[in-house]
């Protein structure tokens, strides 16, 4: 089983302030990560895709990189509404979760 | 417009069973593999199972192997996830998924299992 690992488990940001999350697999899973959003009493959104495209709906002040093992989703400049929890997940092999990052209000 | 419905959850006792429908509409539902993903009350997500668009390739994490079976009905645009031999820490938000990844969920059933 793949393993995602997520850091850090919270990040307290303030408004207009850049968001760094890390997602680290414990194998290779070359592009095969996406990026979910999810409100309080809301299904996940996916956000991303392919570890760097975004899905349709978000702006562009979110993008992803990395492959391998390594990826980063990145708020350029974080708005209310981006609150939430965020979650990678690998699909190079079934499906795996990381714990999730949970981006509050500083 | 696209949507996923989940059904079937409820409260059950440990080693009892359930079983859990997700209803599809507004797409091509054949074109697609689905998927059953689970979050504890307050808790992360955690993907349950899969099943390819023909049947042809099933999968599920290693808990729950033995205990669920999911399954597809191309014809009624239908995935189901039979939940065998419960146990308490399979209490959660279940949630039906499209695609690989996921690309669109339902709004999840609540399954608890409790004495």
């Amino acid at each position: 089983e793949i393993v995602m690992t997520q850091s850090p488990a919270t990040l307290s940001v303030s408004p207009g302030e850049r968001a760094t999350l890390s997602c680290r697999a414990s194998q290779s899973i070359g592009s095969d990560l996406a990026w979910y959003q999810q409100k309080p009493g809301q299904a996940p959104r996916l956000l991303i895709f392919a570890a760097s495209t975004r899905a349709t709906g978000f702006p562009a002040r979110f993008s992803g990189s990395g492959s391998g093992t390594e990826f980063t989703l990145t708020i350029s400049s974080l708005q209310s509404e981006d609150f939430a929890v965020y979650y990678c997940q690998q699909y190079y092999e079934w499906l795996t979760f990381g714990g999730g990052t949970k981006v509050e209000s500083k | 417009e696209e949507q996923l419905v989940e059904s079937g959850g409820g409260l059950v006792q440990p080693g009892g069973s359930l079983r859990l429908s997700c209803a599809a509409s507004g797409f091509i539902f054949d074109d697609y593999a689905m998927h059953w993903v689970r979050q504890a009350p307050g808790k992360g997500l955690e993907w349950v199972s899969a099943i390819t668009w023909n049947s042809g390739s099933i999968g599920y994490v290693d808990s729950v192997k033995g205990r669920f079976t999911i399954s597809r009905d191309n014809a009624k645009n239908s995935v189901y996830l039979q939940m065998n031999s419960l146990r308490v820490e399979d209490t959660a938000f279940y949630y039906c998924a499209r695609g690989w990844p996921a690309d669109f969920w339902g709004q999840g059933t609540l399954v608890t299992v409790s004495s």
